[in-house]
């Protein structure tokens, strides 16, 4: 059983361009969440997603950010116009059908994004 | 909003050497989950032990202890035998009923040979 997928691992963009982070949870779960974890930092949550349909977003920043996790394919976490504070490595972990807190959030291994 | 709070920055252990890691939160909800994740050099968050907040027995892994104190809202970790393996970044984590995962600011831990 495949884990948690995450693409690409390393991703470099210049400030303005878009970045897209895709994480493929393992299979049978439908619950996923994103983190972001800045250098030298713990892992701060971002979004929590089920198909098609957004659980909580208390995370997010208000502005350049979103994620989709889509009926069928990969969720995916948007960013648009990054700046250099963007720069950071972001988790993808997914969790069984319940979301039921007993039950483990398996860890992708995550994508560092640098921004240049 | 829970917090989580763990307040050694780095801790050094001898190889085959007994540590605790410490970890404090704060909510006002009884019933929770707290985890330790430990975050290798490689950057994989591996899930090392997991403490449902009803029950009074505290968790143990192989070499992986917990000290549970509800009242206290204290988790500590502690390692037995401790291995080079061991060395990481330590992550305390709390998660309500449902959804997300709240972590601590990490633990650097040194084993030395």
């Amino acid at each position: 059983n495949a884990g948690v997928m995450q693409n690409p691992r390393h991703l470099v963009r210049r400030r303005g361009q878009e970045a897209r982070l895709r994480c493929s949870p393992m299979k049978g779960h439908s619950h996923v969440y994103w983190y972001r974890q800045l250098p030298e930092e713990g892992l701060k949550f971002m979004v929590y997603l089920q198909k098609e349909n957004i659980i909580d977003e208390s995370g997010m920043p208000k502005e350049r950010f979103s994620a989709e996790f889509p009926k069928e394919g990969p969720s995916i976490l948007r960013i648009q116009q990054v700046v250099r504070g963007d720069s950071a490595a972001y988790f993808c972990a997914s969790s069984p059908p319940s979301g039921q807190g007993k039950y483990e959030q398996y860890f992708g291994p995550g994508t560092r994004l640098t921004v240049t | 909003a829970q917090t989580v709070t763990q307040s050694q920055p780095e801790m050094s252990v001898q190889e085959a050497e007994t540590v605790t890691l410490s970890c404090t939160y704060d909510t006002s909800e009884s019933d929770y989950y707290l985890f330790w994740y430990k975050q290798p050099p490689s950057r994989q968050m591996i899930l090392v032990i997991r403490q449902e907040a009803y029950k009074q027995q505290n968790a143990t892994e192989n070499r992986f202890s917990v000290n549970f104190q509800k009242a206290a809202k204290s988790f500590s970790l502690k390692i037995s035998d401790s291995q080079l393996g061991d060395a990481a970044m330590y992550f305390c984590a709390y998660r309500s009923d449902y959804g997300k995962l709240t972590f601590g600011q990490g633990t650097i831990l040194t084993v030395h040979p």
